[in-house]
């Protein structure tokens, strides 16, 4: 099975901030990498999805990048509903992986 | 609107079992795979099984094959998940999502509780 090592765990950030979070597969996985925020009590929410891919509706300060089994989630300037948890899935598999999340909290 | 709603969920005695439903509605449900994904509590994501559009094809995590089983009917547009033999790890909130052919998981369904106890 293929394994995604997502960091950080936590990120302490301001308002206004740019802040990058990664995920590295333990093979390359195609560029078939997604990224969902969960907000607490909510289900998670697909932001973009094939590494670049933004989803309707989702602001243009989330992008993402990478290639082969490395990845990254940036958010170019944080706004205060940006704060949440963040995941990565792989699906180049069908035996879908998820890295173990980043937790986005308030400085 | 995309619509996803689970149901089935509760507290279950460690070695029963229990069938989760979700019921689909503003998509053609027929053409499209559909997934379950758990969350045990305060724990992330965990991808639980896969079954294509049409039923013909099922993909299980190593930790659930044998114990539970994905299914669907088309025609009543909803997915199932028979989970039998529980064990107290598969406690969780299980979501069902839809899984299009390009991009996966896309839709979620606001999850339903499984706890397995004594």
């Amino acid at each position: 099975d293929i394994q995604m090592t997502q960091s950080p765990s936590f990120l302490s950030a301001s308002v206004g901030d740019r802040v990058t979070i990664n995920c590295k597969a333990s093979q390359n996985i195609n560029k078939y990498l997604n990224w969902y925020q969960q907000k607490l009590g909510e289900a998670p929410k697909r932001l973009i999805y094939n590494t670049n891919n933004l989803r309707t509706g989702i602001p243009s300060r989330f992008s993402g990048s990478g290639s082969g089994t490395d990845y990254t989630l940036t958010i170019s300037s944080l706004q205060p509903e940006d704060f949440a948890t963040y995941f990565c899935l792989q699906h180049n598999s069908f035996l879908n992986t998820f890295g173990a999340g980043t937790k986005l909290e308030l400085k | 609107e995309v619509q996803l709603v689970e149901s089935g969920g509760g507290l279950v005695q460690p070695g029963r079992s229990m069938k989760l439903s979700c019921a689909a509605s503003g998509f053609t449900f027929s053409n499209y795979g559909m997934a379950w994904v758990r969350q045990a509590p305060t724990k992330g994501l965990e991808w639980v099984a896969t079954i294509s559009y049409d039923g013909s094809s099922t993909y299980y995590r190593d930790s659930v094959k044998g114990r539970f089983t994905i299914s669907r009917d088309n025609a009543k547009t909803t997915l199932y998940l028979q989970m039998n033999s529980l064990r107290s790890e598969d406690t969780a909130t299980y979501y069902c999502t839809r899984d299009p052919p390009v991009g996966a998981l896309d839709y979620w369904g606001q999850g339903v509780m499984v706890t397995v106890s004594s």
